[in-house]
């Protein structure tokens, strides 16, 4: 099993550009999350998935969008990104929330808005 | 509005020390509390407590929770330079909703 992976690792964006944070995992989890990290702020949560085709909103989803097409994938997009996003963003699955709360977090990817 | 508050925000140790974190939390629907480890990139997963399981424990670490407080510790006793991170306070309050800590930033020194 290769849980939670995220593509890519580490990007450099320029104001304005548009870009795609890939998130897929392997463990038939139904709930995926995407979240930013930010020094000092703890993880925030962008938007959540309970399913396939279905999303949500979470604290900070501005300037943001998600899709979950399939059920192993959860897709992050910036539209027109800023330099207020430059952050690590990390991507979790868990099972629904009646049978475990366990969270498994991805790698993360390194983005730098400039 | 619900938070998670660790402190401390940063500790420095030497290698055989045993250290004490410490997590509060005030939300308006508790579920469970849980603890990560966090080295360079994800967050991993330590410790799930709930109200029917308040204490866990693996090898050298331990963690409590305190339902009458609203709090939980991570204890790790005989340190070691390998435990060197920021370790995560959750609090899971149901559906999606997990409120994370700014972490506590562990360093081992040899």
């Amino acid at each position: 099993n290769a849980g939670v992976t995220q593509t890519p690792k580490f990007r450099v964006l320029k104001t304005g550009q548009s870009m795609t944070l890939l998130c897929a995992q392997d463990m038939n989890h139904e709930y995926m999350y995407w979240y930013r990290q930010d020094p000092g702020m703890g993880l925030r949560l962008i938007h959540y998935s309970v399913g396939e085709g279905t999303t949500a909103k979470g604290e900070v989803p501005d300037g943001y969008n998600v899709s979950r097409l399939k059920k192993q994938n959860f897709l992050l997009g910036l539209e027109s990104a800023a330099p207020s996003q430059t952050s690590v963003y990390f991507c979790a699955s868990s099972y629904d929330d009646r049978s475990s709360y366990e969270q498994y977090f991805g790698p993360g990817t390194r983005l730098t808005v400039t | 509005e619900d938070k998670v508050v660790q402190s401390p925000l940063s500790l420095v140790v030497h290698e055989g020390d045993t250290v004490t974190l410490n997590c509060s939390y005030e939300v308006t629907n508790f579920r469970s509390l849980l603890w990560y480890k966090q080295e360079k990139k994800a967050p991993t997963f330590l410790f799930m407590l709930t109200s029917s399981g308040i204490e866990k424990k693996s090898g050298r670490l331990s963690s409590i929770l305190d339902k009458k407080e609203l709090s939980s510790i991570l204890n790790i006793t005989a340190t070691q330079t390998g435990d060197s991170a920021i370790y995560l306070c959750a609090v899971f309050s149901g559906t999606y909703k997990y409120i994370f800590g700014t972490g506590t930033r562990l360093k081992v020194l040899a």
